[in-house]
């Protein structure tokens, strides 16, 4: 089945360390995009990319770290300069037409 | 800029009500507009698209039309049931602009009781 598979679900992180958060897609898509989603808030972009190699920072990018080396995968890095990480993070995948997005389950982040 | 206004919720219903959720939005040209629902725990999916004026989006019994003279793009279902229950984002997409992403409103939770 063609989806956007995000991992792990959950993830925590001690103060002063990096994590990484994965995203795979297999629906052949060029566009991808990472969200940050707080309580009662709508979704931030943090990073997207619209093509292999590239990428651009969102509304909210400061303390994160992306990279698109492959078509398929967009990792996200969430730094120690990120003071309050704290959030559902999501990841979508996008063919460009008309902008519909698709997205992945999420990963929930915490700090310890 | 570009952006969305949605009702605040929560919202909380009786099984088989009338559902309504108002979206409007703020936008520089013509852009196509989106509902997404969000169930617990889970990512976004999308519920249903209007790309030009007065064009109507309609999946699982829900349906919102794209009125330009009133920018609004509300969300309507005749007679709800629990299973509805979830978060439900109004998102546009003017992708006439250099980036070409999705500008999500804050989200409305509902809450369907048997």
């Amino acid at each position: 089945d063609g989806g956007i598979t995000q991992s792990p679900k959950y993830l925590f992180r001690k103060e002063g360390q990096n994590v990484t958060l994965s995203c795979e897609q297999n629906l052949n898509h060029d566009a991808m995009y990472w969200y940050r989603q707080d309580p009662g808030q709508g979704l931030r972009l943090i990073y997207y990319s619209q093509i292999v190699n590239d990428f651009q920072k969102g509304d909210i990018a400061e303390g994160y770290s992306v990279s698109r080396e492959k078509k398929e995968s967009f990792p996200l890095t969430v730094t120690s300069a990120q003071k309050n990480p704290t959030a559902f993070y999501l990841c979508a995948s996008s063919t460009g037409e008309k902008n519909i997005q698709y997205f992945g389950a999420g990963t929930r982040l915490s700090v310890l | 800029g570009n952006s969305v206004t949605q009702m605040e919720g929560p919202v909380t219903l009786s099984e088989e009500a009338f559902l309504t959720i108002n979206c409007t939005y703020t936008a520089t040209g013509y852009p196509s507009l989106f509902w997404y629902v969000q169930y617990p725990g889970e990512g976004l999916q999308l519920l249903l698209k209007a790309t030009k004026a007065d064009d109507k989006g309609s999946n699982k019994g829900f349906e919102a039309t794209y009125r330009k003279e009133t920018t609004s793009f509300h969300l309507e279902k005749g007679s709800v049931q629990v299973s509805d229950s979830a978060v439900y984002f109004c998102a546009l997409s003017s992708y006439g602009g250099s980036q070409g992403n999705l500008i999500f409103g804050k989200g409305t939770k509902l809450s369907v009781k048997p």
